[in-house]
């Protein structure tokens, strides 16, 4: 039963401190999305790669977060420094082909930054 | 800019059908998914329209009318366990996916 995995499955950290969340996409899936959901904003796209390479990381805050795929079978997404409003769930996605497929969800991670 | 509207939550009881409505403006289009989330798990895929019509699967239909910008979810025969957010998504041109703030359906007995 192939699924996206995702590390840790909870978080709970103090303001300033790195997180580093992980996830595993399905094997053979060349797309990985990174989002983020709170009750605010809803769900948000925040970076996907292809075929490694990343494709668009616009809706990241480039000066706290990184994204980045070491492997076929790693995507992280980092926060350095933490701040309270990061607090939100963090999922990663993965896709087959690669456009207009079916996104399989992984569990996600839930932050909380104190 | 990118603008996808749903309403926020409706009630339905069970056994009933239930509509939910989005409406999308975008850089472009590509196509229109329709997912279904349960509180605290992940969203699930539902369906994915690309041509005006409507598709159908089991309980759950999708419809979709380019020219108005607007797409709609039809589920049939509700049943308690529908109760969740239904969270309509528009890939557009510019290759990504925006997601609406999603509908929560509650479903009386």
């Amino acid at each position: 039963d192939a699924r996206v995995t995702q590390t840790p499955r909870h978080k709970v950290t103090e303001m300033g401190q790195e997180v580093t969340m992980r996830c595993q996409p399905i094997l053979g899936h060349n797309t990985v999305f990174w989002y983020r959901q709170t009750m605010m904003q809803g769900l948000e796209l925040l970076a996907y790669f292809r075929n490694r390479a990343p494709l668009d990381d616009s809706g990241m805050p480039k000066d706290r977060f990184s994204a980045e795929m070491p492997d076929a079978t790693l995507a992280t997404l980092k926060i350095q420094p933490s701040e309270p409003r990061d607090s939100a769930v963090y999922f990663c996605a993965s896709e087959g082909k690669g456009g207009g497929e079916t996104q399989y969800f992984g569990p996600g991670t839930r932050l909380l930054v104190l | 800019g990118q603008n996808i509207d749903q309403p926020t939550e409706m009630t339905a009881t069970e056994g009933a059908i239930v509509q939910i409505n989005c409406t999308y403006q975008t850089s472009g289009f590509n196509g229109l998914f329709w997912y279904q989330q349960h509180a605290g798990e992940a969203p699930t895929f539902l369906s994915y329209n690309v041509l005006d019509g409507l598709e159908e699967k089991g309980r759950f239909s999708s419809f979709l009318s380019r020219s108005k910008g607007y797409s709609y979810l039809l589920l049939k025969e509700l049943q308690m366990k529908d109760s969740a957010s239904y969270l309509c998504a528009v890939w557009n041109r510019d290759d990504k996916i925006i997601f609406g703030k999603g509908t929560r359906l509650h479903i009386l007995p």
